[in-house]
């Protein structure tokens, strides 16, 4: 059983529709993060945080939000979606070292209508 | 520009018989490489890594990893594949210049193992 639950596994929301998903780990990590991931093409990092603070944002569009209360949890905030944002959004832990393996949890299948 | 090529969309290969799965990448200054598998419906699970020391790393569930620096590849391999093999397989690197956060992914490969 993977370390890391993502809630809820899938989702189905209008383009208007405001929406969270979830996701906290168990494994003591320091790092954590949000990956889209789409057919054919290479994961996608959106954010990265750090001890709870953001380090990175790939230039991610604002109807994207994200939200690190603490170390064991992570939230990504929907508005206003597209049906190209459709996809398999994947949340990881790490140590937050460079040599450190992420820790995926299991995904939520997202569909935009 | 950091990049990760993985050539072949599907490889098919019988039970018993040895596999292979191929990777190439870019990337400044010294790899950090990662191997991950992705079952349906699961996120992905880390297999093995290469940062330092023998190019021979060995992994989870009898895969292993050859890291060739002239070549830039980092090809997984397993002796003798098993039907529970059947899965996607995505090839990561990171530049040890860079940030932690910098991990780039190839497009995965698709591996079935036939009884």
């Amino acid at each position: 059983e993977t370390g890391v639950t993502q809630t809820p596994r899938h989702l189905v929301m209008g383009m208007t529709n405001k929406k969270s998903l979830k996701c906290e780990q168990h494994l003591g990590h320091n790092a954590m993060y949000w990956y889209k991931q789409s057919a054919k093409k290479p994961l996608e990092l959106m954010f990265v945080y750090n001890f709870k603070e953001q380090t990175e944002n790939n230039s991610v569009p604002s109807r994207f939000s994200p939200e690190c209360p603490n170390s064991s949890h992570l939230f990504l905030h929907l508005h206003t979606l597209q049906p190209e944002d459709s996809a398999l959004y994947l949340c990881a832990s790490s140590q937050g070292e460079p040599n450190s393996p992420l820790h995926f949890g299991n995904g939520t299948r997202l569909t935009v209508t | 520009a950091q990049s990760v090529a993985q050539p072949e969309d599907q490889v098919n290969v019988a039970e018993g018989n040895p596999l292979t799965v191929k990777c190439t990448y870019s990337v400044s200054g010294n790899p950090y490489l990662f191997w991950y598998v992705q079952y349906p419906n699961r996120g992905l699970q880390f297999l093995l890594k290469y940062i330092t020391g023998d190019n021979l790393v060995k992994g989870s569930y009898g895969f292993e990893a050859e890291f060739n620096k002239s070549q830039t590849s980092f090809h997984l391999k397993k002796p003798s594949a098993l039907v529970s093999d059947s899965a996607l397989y995505f090839c990561a690197v990171k530049s040890g210049q860079t940030g932690a956060n910098n991990l780039f992914f190839g497009t995965g490969t698709r591996l079935t193992v036939i009884p």
